[in-house]
């Protein structure tokens, strides 16, 4: 149990266009899904945290504009990264907890976004 | 300020050879400590949740320890399989929700 899965697993694309990325619970429903950033050799950098039917909260120096979050349902959270540039190169991870009390986070495979 | 602190950065061992991961943390009111591991280019796999000081929780070769202040992650006799990097996690209360703090993680590479 407890499977997060995301989609892409990776992706190229070209400076200047919109990537989306999804993140699903498998097998439990997720009213919280977190976003992280990891760079290389690097610990994981939380970015918003996305509640279901709710807005997101970004974290101190994420762009909103940039990377737009949207948690529709349960099971779905997504990240849209908009106009995207080399520096937007990075790995993503999404997260979500199991229950509202154990805190334990189950995390997706990551997606390897590149922006050539 | 809330903090959460992994030491070593990294730590070479050979196979076989006992040794112990740390995590301290300075956190208001501690629901949970988190231990994980994370292969390169994967997303980080959940190992142990430890919630008062004194618990102790046991998977294989790995074992986690809490006290008031400070997390132990001991490996015994480690295979080359364990290398990985391992994060330590805490919750921190922030403007009424509970947010995940990672560590900088601690990366094992175990020699055969």
């Amino acid at each position: 149990g407890a499977v997060v899965s995301q989609h892409p697993s990776w992706v190229i694309c070209k400076s200047g266009t919109s990537v989306k990325i999804e993140c699903r619970s498998l097998d439990f429903q997720a009213t919280t899904m977190f976003w992280y950033r990891q760079f290389p050799k690097q610990s994981l950098m939380l970015m918003a945290t996305s509640n279901e039917g709710s807005k997101a909260t970004y974290e101190q120096g994420v762009e909103k504009d940039k990377f737009l979050i949207n948690h529709a349902s349960l099971t779905l959270s997504t990240l849209t990264v908009t106009s995207a540039h080399p520096e937007d190169s990075s790995f993503y991870i999404c997260s979500a907890y199991t229950s509202g009390f154990s805190y334990e986070q189950y995390f997706g495979p990551g997606t390897r976004l590149t922006v050539t | 300020e809330d903090q959460v602190t992994q030491s070593p950065e990294a730590l070479r061992l050979q196979e076989g050879e006992s040794s112990s991961l740390n995590c301290s943390y300075t956190v208001s009111g501690l629901r949970g400590l988190f231990w994980y591991r994370q292969d390169p280019g994967k997303g980080p796999e959940f190992l142990f949740t430890l919630y008062s000081a004194g618990e102790e929780k046991e998977k294989e070769r790995l074992k986690a320890t809490l006290t008031k202040k400070e997390s132990f992650l001991h490996i015994t006799a480690p295979k080359p399989e364990d290398s990985a990097t391992y994060l330590c996690a805490v919750q921190v209360l922030r403007g009424g929700s509970y947010i995940p703090t990672f560590g900088r993680g601690t990366s094992l590479i175990v020699h055969p």
